[in-house]
């Protein structure tokens, strides 16, 4: 069974850096038939995709325009995880953040979710 | 962008009514098109895939339809562990956008 765990701190303070990591149990990050994401949830956003890592002989990744500018998302082959950075953060950037695996199905499998309050 | 819409934006159902719910994609995306689940302070669950695909485990009163660029999503008989927010998601382009939700309640 495929679970994703993710952990990283609920507050972060203005200007600063956000980042969270998902660890993965019942798969691989480096998986040739999945794609690792992060997405937000804001009742102003909605459900919002950031990005996402994969790897098809080499790694790629694909990134929300809105974003682009001030994310990264990186894998750890080492420790079966994979993980979110947002730099320069405002309280727009106040949400739930999701880790997915995105297989042939979909978004099959999420992580719990972490509540990121960005606050002074 | 492709922009996913759905409607309505909220409904009451009784326990055992038939409840369906309309998405529209901003243009085609074929059948690249998956329901979600998502329960007060959890993660969404994939229900539907490929629009009409039922994912294992998932009762067979979740059914979905459609193609192109309007879907229907089903549920044929309404349980109490039903509500939810029902979101579509399209995949056929990046990014893969959702649309706005629609909350199910127990009238």
């Amino acid at each position: 069974q495929v679970q994703l765990q993710q952990s990283g701190p609920g507050l972060v303070q203005p200007s600063q850096t956000l980042s969270l990591t998902c660890a993965i149990s019942g798969d691989s990050v480096s998986s040739t038939s999945a794609a690792w994401n992060w997405i937000r949830q804001s009742p102003s956003r909605g459900l919002e995709w950031l990005g996402r890592t994969y790897y098809r002989s080499k790694w790629y990744h694909d990134y929300a325009v809105s974003v682009k500018s001030r994310i990264t998302i990186s894998p750890d082959t080492s420790k079966n995880q994979f993980s979110l950075q947002v730099n320069s953060v405002t309280p727009d950037d106040t949400a739930v953040y999701f880790c997915a695996r995105a297989s042939s199905l979909g978004m099959d499998v999420w992580g719990q979710g972490t509540t990121v309050t960005v606050s002074s | 962008d492709i922009q996913m819409t759905q409607s309505p934006s909220s409904l009451s159902a009784s326990v055992g009514d038939r409840v369906t719910i309309t998405c529209q994609a901003s243009q085609d995306i074929s059948n690249y098109l998956n329901w979600y689940q998502q329960k007060p302070g959890k993660a969404p669950k994939l229900l539907i895939y490929d629009a009409s695909n039922l994912e294992t485990g998932v009762p067979s009163r979740f059914s979905g339809s459609g193609s192109g660029t309007d879907f229907t999503f089903t549920i044929s008989s309404l349980q109490p562990e039903d509500i939810a927010t029902y979101y579509c998601q399209q995949y056929d382009n990046l990014p893969p956008a959702f649309g706005p939700g629609t909350k199910v309640d127990i009238k």
